[in-house]
């Protein structure tokens, strides 16, 4: 199984639906994030997570929501779809422990057509 | 804020060596950091560099000039495999220093 998991693979929606990404875990990594990819734009930060009470806005949160349910549990919302939320939304973790850092674990990726 | 400069493209044939700059603006700094993705792929951790000087692993090599604000990725003895898009970021004291901004991405297209 992949240590960080993303439901669903693709998704087309209808503009003003509400949908959900989910994200799960299996790293025990504390630190959960949400990016964006838009080609030639890299990857935006939505959404970041320290730990289940810690959640924070990143760069690009208009429009969008998180929960997180449990450490290994972090999911995307977004409220009311619309077309320029077309994108390919990646899920990542990170571990605070240590004095080293070790880059993040992605996972697959949703990619979202909003119609 | 944060700011990186990347290249967009860049060509180069099997078995070749390239480079990959990335230039940053940065209010704090931690370390450069790159990530390879493949097409429909999830981005890889590649290398961290938080010290001058050059970071060895294989065939890629990661370079950090911090009074210059810039780095590399060095690919050598090029393979069709390494046809991706290379992402390079910078690691920030924001977040208690786990927060990385990314650059724009480098497509890198390796010809026969």
């Amino acid at each position: 199984d992949a240590d960080v998991t993303q439901t669903p693979r693709n998704r087309i929606t209808k503009t003003g639906k509400r949908i959900m990404l989910e994200c799960s875990q299996t790293k025990g990594h504390d630190r959960m994030y949400w990016y964006r990819q838009d080609p030639g734009l890299g990857l935006r930060l939505i959404y970041y997570s320290f730990d289940v009470k810690d959640i924070n806005k990143g760069e690009i949160s208009d429009g969008y929501s998180v929960s997180r349910q449990a450490q290994a549990k972090f999911s995307l919302s977004l409220e009311s779809a619309i077309p320029n939320q077309t994108a390919l939304y990646f899920c990542a973790t990170s571990d605070s422990s240590g004095q080293g850092f070790y880059g993040y674990t992605f996972g697959s990726g949703t990619r979202l057509t909003v119609v | 804020g944060q700011s990186l400069e990347q290249p967009s493209e860049v060509t180069a044939v099997e078995g070749a060596i390239v480079q990959i700059n990335c230039t940053y603006q940065t209010s704090g700094f931690y370390g450069l950091s790159w990530y390879q993705q493949h097409d429909g792929g999830a981005p890889t951790f590649l290398s961290y560099n938080a010290l001058d000087g050059l970071e060895e692993t294989g065939r890629f090599s990661s370079f950090l000039s911090r009074s210059d604000s810039y780095g590399y990725l060095l690919l050598q003895e090029l393979q069709m495999k390494d046809s991706a898009s290379y992402f390079c970021a910078v690691r920030s004291p924001r977040g208690a220093g786990n927060m990385l901004t990314f650059g724009g991405g480098t497509r890198l297209m390796v010809k026969p």
